[in-house]
């Protein structure tokens, strides 16, 4: 089993919907969750940090089950400039090493 | 940007040639990691950093290697290069020890194994 997994998709979607992405991961030491995107070509950038009690950062939406050891990304009022791949970060527990899951591609269609 | 930088940016290798890729990290981040990013996938951690001194590695063999200055930049060391090597190398630059926070990731050197 892979230490995250997450959908790779593609997901195309339309302007102005909702999308939601879904991460599970295996190390149930792990402490820190977060939300990495990247660009056709480009390196990887934080997009937010997901902590216990969920948290918002205007149109985006992280939420984390511990019990589950699942993570989930909600965008809202999708744009165009949200087009790009999303990926699961999740602390290694004992390595303390962050591991990337494979990423989940999302096309925003006009 | 993140002020993470990488060179080169792209380079052709045939196999079993050796490369040397550098990173020069964040000002102030003394934590340098490395991660092997194929076509398609995630990136993969190769090793860690810290103080130069490494600080954890991923599954990758002996002749993946490096190396961290007393300025904290890096050298990853590819030798017997295969065809799967070929893939996007990304340096990331943190503060402290392990990676609990942000990594500041540069634009990666792009290898390409023939």
């Amino acid at each position: 089993r892979k230490e995250v997994e997450q959908d790779p998709g593609p997901f195309n979607v339309p302007e102005g919907a909702t999308v939601a992405f879904n991460c599970t991961y295996s190390n149930s030491a792990s402490q820190s969750f977060f939300w990495y995107r990247q660009d056709c070509r480009k390196e990887p950038k934080l997009l937010m940090s997901v902590y216990s009690s969920g948290n918002e950062d205007g149109r985006f939406t992280a939420q984390l089950n511990r019990a589950s050891q699942y993570i989930s990304l909600l965008i809202r009022d999708s744009k165009l400039s949200d087009s790009a791949t999303y990926l699961c970060v999740v602390n290694g527990g004992a390595t303390n090493k962050l591991i990337f899951g494979t990423g989940t591609l999302l096309a925003v269609q006009p | 940007e993140t002020g993470v930088t990488q060179s080169p940016t792209h380079l052709i290798k045939t196999r079993g040639q050796q490369v040397t890729l550098r990173c020069s990290s964040q000002s102030g981040h003394n934590t340098v990691s490395w991660y092997q990013q194929a076509l398609g996938q995630g990136p993969q951690f190769i090793f860690q950093y810290y103080r130069e001194e490494e600080n954890g590695r991923g599954n990758f063999p002996p002749r993946f290697s490096g190396l961290q200055f007393p300025n904290y930049s890096s050298e990853l060391n590819v030798n017997a290069l295969e065809l799967d090597d070929s893939a996007l190398y990304l340096c990331a630059s943190s503060l402290g020890y392990g990676q609990s926070g942000e990594l500041f990731f540069g634009e990666g050197s792009r290898l390409t194994v023939l």
